[in-house]
């Protein structure tokens, strides 16, 4: 099946600094990626739409200049958190459709993300 | 807006019971209904289903889906320990994006 990897798999970094996020697709071209936020025993959130070769369509309240998306290449998205903070310690969890269509998707491992 | 709501919340049985999950969702331009189990990292797809009342089955996983009523049940029989997870039901539209409800905690306990 195809595979999404994310890197890195778990970062911890102090507030006010900037961490990016991968997420490349292994063996299938996405024009679209998917970025989620899970918050400890709460469900997946998501955060916005990644497009390659254009802007991302971020979901209401989500803060696009805090979350910069980056879709360079159809086999890679990047997620930057700027100005981390200790809330926006979480998982964060990409996607991207399958071979069988949007309503299949692969989800890369996941990024634990801790702000001190 | 849409939504998806599952219930219970959590749920602890022993090995062997039978278990049913439910989801119940109001959204636009439904195409497709997911369920995944989470354990300790991202989601592991299980089933997906688009159609009334046919049962889809895995083993001792099944799930069904209604579009009159609007919801969705994922049983699982003869309960094990490694069942235990989160089970998330999501819903898809047009755009391929995944709305996920609360999630369901089991628990099986030996």
């Amino acid at each position: 099946g195809a595979v999404v990897s994310q890197h890195p798999s778990r970062v911890i970094c102090k507030s006010g600094t900037s961490v990016k996020i991968e997420c490349r697709s292994l063996d299938f071209q996405a024009t679209t990626m998917f970025w989620y936020r899970q918050f400890p025993k709460q469900s997946l959130m998501l955060m916005a739409t990644s497009n390659e070769g254009s802007k991302a369509t971020y979901e209401q309240g989500v803060e696009k200049d805090k979350f910069l998306i980056n879709h360079a290449s159809l086999t890679l998205s990047t997620l930057t958190v700027t100005s981390a903070h200790p809330e926006d310690s979480s998982f964060y969890i990409c996607s991207a459709p399958g071979q069988g269509g949007p309503y299949e998707q692969y989800f890369g491992p996941g990024t634990r993300l801790t702000v001190t | 807006e849409d939504k998806v709501v599952q219930s219970p919340l959590s749920l602890v049985v022993h090995e062997g019971d039978t278990v049913t999950l439910n989801c119940s969702y109001e959204v636009t331009n439904f195409r497709s209904l997911l369920w995944y189990k989470q354990e300790k990292k991202a989601p592991t797809f299980l089933f997906m289903l688009t159609s009334s009342g046919i049962e889809k089955k895995s083993g001792r996983l099944s799930s069904i889906l209604d579009k009159k009523e609007l919801f969705s049940i994922l049983n699982i029989t003869a309960t094990q320990t490694g069942d235990s997870a989160v089970y998330l039901c999501a819903y898809s539209g047009n755009t391929g994006k995944l709305i996920f409800g609360q999630g369901t905690t089991l628990q099986v306990k030996p």
